[in-house]
């Protein structure tokens, strides 16, 4: 049974680039969370989607940055015109649908690092 | 916004050791998720608890939910060099009453001399 993926695992841009990150959940998950993590940080939350939807997007930038996650195919966040302070690790989790818990299972991520 | 505090920050302790980490918070929450990063990789959970009070244990770890619905303890038992890594803290915004983002601590590193 395999876990959240994503890809790419790592991500090099230059500044003014377009960064796509994608993530594929668990089987049987419809929930989405993209997380950004800062070297020594903790993960701090960007935006929460099901399919089709946005549920949450309060920890997103509102420039340059989308996310979605179609009916077909993987979620997708998107970093447009990228600047060296995107350069973090973003982590997709997934939990299934109707979750009477919180708990969240993660992917293994993709660097970004912005030249 | 809510926040985690976790202590200590970082540990280095010898093989063999057992270790205490906790996290506080000003708001209380209904679930507590504790998770470990291995560098390069993204968090796993460890144990999850959701009752007040509650202790739950996963093989070598223990985690306790603190009465005061502020608070969480995780305890590593017999440590080995396999558990390094970091630890994080974690709940569900807003006092745990809605589903969605988590708020996650600011982790403990824990170092373990072989």
């Amino acid at each position: 049974n395999a876990g959240v993926m994503q890809n790419p695992r790592h991500l090099v841009r230059r500044r003014g680039q377009e960064a796509r990150l994608r993530c594929s959940p668990m089987k049987g998950h419809s929930h989405v969370y993209w997380y950004r993590q800062l070297p020594e940080e903790g993960l701090k939350f960007m935006v929460y989607l099901q399919k089709e939807n946005i549920i949450d997007e309060s920890g997103m930038p509102k420039e340059r940055f989308s996310a979605e996650f179609p009916k077909e195919g993987p979620s997708i966040l998107r970093i447009q015109q990228v600047v060296r302070g995107d350069s973090a690790a973003y982590f997709c989790a997934s939990s299934p649908q109707g979750a009477s818990t919180n708990e969240q299972f993660f992917g293994p991520g993709t660097r970004l690092t912005v030249l | 916004g809510q926040q985690l505090n976790q202590s200590p920050q970082s540990m280095f302790i010898q093989e063999g050791e057992d270790v205490s980490m906790n996290c506080t918070s000003s708001s209380i929450f209904n679930t507590w998720l504790w998770y470990k990063q291995d560098p390069g990789e993204g968090p796993v959970l460890l144990i999850a608890l959701y009752k007040a009070g509650e202790l739950t244990s996963n093989g070598r770890l223990t985690a306790q939910f603190g009465i005061t619905r502020k608070d969480s303890f995780l305890n590593i038992s017999a440590s080995i060099p396999s558990d390094v890594g970091i630890y994080f803290c974690a709940g569900p915004n807003a006092g745990g009453t809605s589903y969605g983002k988590l708020t996650f601590g600011q982790g403990t590193i824990l170092t373990v001399h072989p």
